[in-house]
């Protein structure tokens, strides 16, 4: 299995929501990665998990609340978003932190309402 | 992270070479890469260079790197309607550091 899958594709959202985007890989890959991309913009980091510990956090607000329950998952919980929090939300996975080889996910397609 | 600067718009006609252009600021960048993005789309791997090369050829894609000048440019030859997209540059950095996207070129092939 070569692949990062994440869920949902696609996830509308009201502002009072809880939901969770998880991103999954299976190919012994020990960072994970969080990344938020607007529309016509690059994809920005947010959160990088090592070894299934929080080594990054790029001063994400707290409404956003990654978790690593074990070395193939990765989550992202979020809790009363702002419509300017609309994105594709991507997943990705290296050997390690840094290292040659990225694998994305497809994103999923957040829209807060 | 380090700036990844890139020319925002190019526009060719079908069956020229397009040449995008990326400089970067980490001279310790260990990869460089370019990912096409269509829209509405994830990101596409298209190829990666290691920073101990000049040059990289991959069927219609080419890749020059000026490590002196921090200067990365994609050549892709006879350009075609559905190589029109987002073509980002990325870089990884010495240290562990994460992947660092440049701002993105969006190519327009004229028919």
């Amino acid at each position: 299995d070569t692949e990062v899958t994440q869920t949902p594709k696609h996830l509308v959202m009201g502002m009072t929501n809880k939901k969770s985007l998880k991103c999954e890989q299976h190919m012994g890959h020990r960072a994970m990665y969080w990344y938020k991309q607007k529309a016509k913009k690059p994809p920005e980091l947010m959160f990088v998990y090592s070894y299934e510990k929080l080594s990054i956090n790029e001063s994400v607000p707290s409404r956003f609340s990654p978790e690593c329950p074990n070395s193939s998952l990765l989550n992202l919980h979020l809790h009363a978003l702002q419509p300017e929090d609309s994105a594709l939300y991507l997943c990705a996975s290296s050997q390690v932190t840094g290292s040659h080889g990225y694998t994305f996910g497809s994103g999923t397609r957040l829209t807060v309402v | 992270g380090e700036d990844v600067e890139q020319s925002l718009f190019l526009s060719v006609r079908e069956g020229d070479s397009s040449v995008i252009n990326c400089t970067y600021t980490d001279s310790s960048s260990t990869y460089l890469y370019w990912y096409k993005q269509e829209p509405g789309a994830g990101l596409q791997l298209l190829t990666y260079i290691f920073s101990n090369m000049d040059m990289k050829q991959d069927q219609r894609l080419t890749v020059l790197l000026n490590k002196k000048d921090k200067h990365l440019s994609l050549r892709i030859a006879d350009t075609q309607t559905g190589d029109s997209a987002i073509y980002f540059c990325a870089e990884i950095g010495a240290g562990n550091t994460p992947l660092v996207f440049g701002k993105g070129t969006r190519l327009s092939v004229i028919a």
